[in-house]
């Protein structure tokens, strides 16, 4: 069982580059979630998927863009990093979105912008 | 926007100890849950719960929904427990979770 698995575990970006972040998971979820974690914060949402084909902006996504590829996967995109985008990213994935059932998280993204 | 807080925000114990981590939140919810993160590591589910009471192996899950609060204990605590433990909270809107800043646990030998 891999659950939600994200690529690359670590990455090093000069500021302006772009780079993809992917995650895919395999529990036929409807939804997910991209987070991002920054030291003395909570997890916050930058982009959610409610289900395949649908987008929405959560809490912080400036600086940032989403595709829902398919039902499995859900990719990260930042077009032209900057070091305030350094944080670490987790993927996560639910049955629905909004009702009462468990989120399966990703193991992280750790991202370096210098 | 739901305020969800944590405390302590710190926590160094001993060994064996009865470990008591709380969480409050402002607005009522639809669910609340609690993760563990241990370093470099991700994130795992522990509980998700809207009422009462859950228990699993040495922890345990409590809520109150008229006093918005939530508290978990760790019997016989063990320095394999040390890691960061996140509440988080759904109202069943379409946000997610939306996440407290976490208690760092540090259970020493």
């Amino acid at each position: 069982n891999a659950g939600v698995t994200q690529t690359p575990k670590f990455q090093v970006l000069k500021t302006g580059q772009s780079m993809t972040l992917q995650c895919a998971q395999d529990m036929n979820h409807n939804s997910m979630y991209w987070y991002r974690q920054d030291p003395g914060m909570g997890l916050r949402l930058i982009y959610y998927s409610a289900s395949e084909g649908t987008t929405d902006k959560g809490e912080v996504p400036n600086g940032y863009n989403v595709s829902r590829l398919n039902k499995r996967e859900f990719s990260l995109r930042l077009e032209s990093a900057a070091p305030s985008q350094t944080s670490v990213y987790f993927c996560a994935s639910s049955e629905v979105l909004g009702a009462d059932t468990e989120a399966f998280f990703g193991q992280g993204t750790r991202l370096t912008v210098v | 926007k739901n305020e969800v807080e944590q405390s302590p925000q710190n926590l160094t114990a001993q060994e064996g100890e009865f470990i008591t981590i709380n969480c409050s939140y402002s607005v009522g919810i639809s669910a609340l849950h609690w993760l563990q993160q241990h370093p470099g590591g991700g994130i795992v589910s522990l509980f998700m719960l809207s009422s009462g009471k859950k228990k699993h192996g040495r922890l345990i899950a409590t809520i109150n929904i008229q006093e918005k609060h939530s508290s978990l204990h760790i019997t016989a605590s063990h320095p394999r427990d040390s890691a960061v433990y996140i509440c988080a909270v759904t109202g069943g809107g379409a946000d997610g979770l939306t996440f407290g800043k976490g208690t760092h646990l540090i259970i020493q030998p």
